[in-house]
């Protein structure tokens, strides 16, 4: 079993729509968990980070961490065809080793 | 320069040949990250570089790969005898002191080994 899981996909959806994309994980020490997004040929970029419970806010995203479920999801509000990309979410025990999952690929249709 | 910058973009080469790939960090980064993403897979952490020491090599998938830092600044992976299995992208990161901040990658060299 990997440490991170998450659905590949792939996602399509119309612009405007909610994606909702989530990665699960097993090792209970993780403590900050971030989720990146890759424009195709391009390297991965920090899109949010958090390191407790809850929600968090940042214009149309929405990062969720659930630790007693070891769950974890990011929202995209109003998804625009510019959000087209892979999404990728990674955890870490607090050190600089990432672990990610592998990736879920979006697309939004105009 | 701005971001971290890697070369070659793309790399073509044949079954048993050596390559190496190149990575500049964004300057002042003492942290340096090598991580390798296969087709559906997720980044897979190689090794990670504190100044021009190598903390943490774990991740170096076989004595096939190594890896050097000079100068604190640019780093070159190796890939000798290269193998089909090899093909995938090579990305690099970096980040202000090597922790739970913010890695910064790069665009990825591309390999392909026939």
């Amino acid at each position: 079993q990997k440490e991170v899981e998450q659905d590949p996909g792939p996602l399509s959806v119309p612009e405007g729509a909610i994606v909702s994309l989530n990665c699960t994980y097993s090792n209970s020490a993780f403590q900050y968990f971030m989720w990146y997004r890759q424009y195709s040929r391009k390297g991965p970029e920090l899109l949010m980070y958090t390191y407790s419970s809850g929600n968090k806010e940042d214009g149309r995203f929405t990062a969720q961490v659930d630790k007693s479920s070891k769950y974890i999801s990011l929202f995209i509000r109003d998804s625009q065809p510019s959000d087209s990309a892979t999404y990728l979410c990674a955890m870490s025990v607090g050190d600089y080793k990432l672990s990610f999952g592998a990736g879920t690929t979006v697309t939004v249709r105009a | 320069g701005a971001g971290v910058s890697q070369s070659p973009s793309n790399k073509v080469t044949e079954k048993g040949k050596d390559v190496e790939l190149r990575c500049d960090p964004i300057s002042g980064h003492t942290a340096l990250y090598w991580y390798r993403q296969s087709l559906g897979q997720g980044l897979e952490f190689l090794i990670y570089f504190q100044g021009n020491s190598a903390p943490d090599k774990s991740g170096l998938p076989s004595d096939r790969f190594s890896a050097e830092r000079t100068g604190g600044s640019v780093s070159t992976l190796t890939i000798q005898r290269t193998q089909q299995e090899d093909s995938a992208v090579y990305l690099c990161a970096s980040s202000l002191v090597g922790g739970e901040e913010t890695q910064y990658f790069g665009p990825g060299t591309r390999l392909l080994v026939l």
